[in-house]
């Protein structure tokens, strides 16, 4: 069984400062775990995934994430947030390549940016 | 660059009325997903195909909805009678192999107003 926890369901940052989102994870065998990003009225994007490389993985438009182990977490972080990184954000958590079974998504975060 | 494409983009219907969602997936994406999205919650699966196969319709009220991907291709998703609680935006997605190793492709989803 696997699961997928967003700890915020809402962040607010200023533009220019650090964003932080934090995604928890439950899996009986190692897992992938991806982040997607949703816009308003729009189909959700890829922004990065782990597949069992390297525990720091870089996405699209600066974003990145770190896979703990030991932690079970998977959080997304950014250096300096940009207005266009308004959105929600999905953490999402899937079985072993190479076989059949749900992406489990987590209830997402809401990222509001202000100037 | 290849999309998702889904219809219509917005849907209001009476309770008890049929409707349907269409779905062309990206040209050679073997599997193909329709998710349900209620609003603050991260997408559902309702119906997972592998070609024309259904892998996994086990989140599928079948007493009411359908799904069908007759040729491989595109699909359709039917829902009859509606009732209030399935107003949600209807997600469908594509990928290219079995959805646990890697990136899934989403359209721009179908929002479905019943009253």
């Amino acid at each position: 069984a696997q699961s997928v926890t967003q700890l915020d369901s809402h962040v607010s940052v200023s533009e220019g400062t650090p964003v932080l989102l934090r995604c928890n994870y439950s899996s009986s065998y190692s897992p992938s775990l991806f982040w997607y990003v949703q816009h308003p009225n729009k189909g959700l994007q890829l922004l990065l995934k782990y597949t069992s490389a390297a525990t720091l993985v870089k996405g699209i438009n600066g974003f990145e994430a770190e896979f703990k182990k030991s932690e079970t977490s998977f959080h997304l972080t950014k250096p300096s947030a940009h207005m266009s990184d308004a959105a929600e954000y999905f953490c999402v958590v899937s079985p072993p390549t190479d076989s059949w079974g749900k992406l489990q998504f987590g209830a997402g975060t809401q990222v509001v940016v202000t100037p | 660059e290849a999309e998702v494409a889904q219809s219509p983009r917005y849907k209001i219907t009476e309770k008890s009325q049929a409707v349907a969602f269409w779905c062309d997936p990206i040209s050679g994406h073997a599997t193909l997903y329709w998710y349900r999205q209620i609003l603050g919650q991260g997408p559902e699966l309702l119906v997972q195909f592998q070609d024309e196969s259904v892998v996994d319709d086990s989140q599928l009220p079948k007493d009411r909805f359908s799904a069908e991907r007759l040729k491989g291709v595109d699909s359709t998703l039917k829902i009859q009678p509606a009732e209030l609680g399935d107003s949600a935006m209807y997600l469908c997605a594509s990928s290219e192999g079995q959805g646990a190793t890697g990136e899934l492709f989403f359209g721009e989803g179908s929002r479905l107003t019943v009253l």
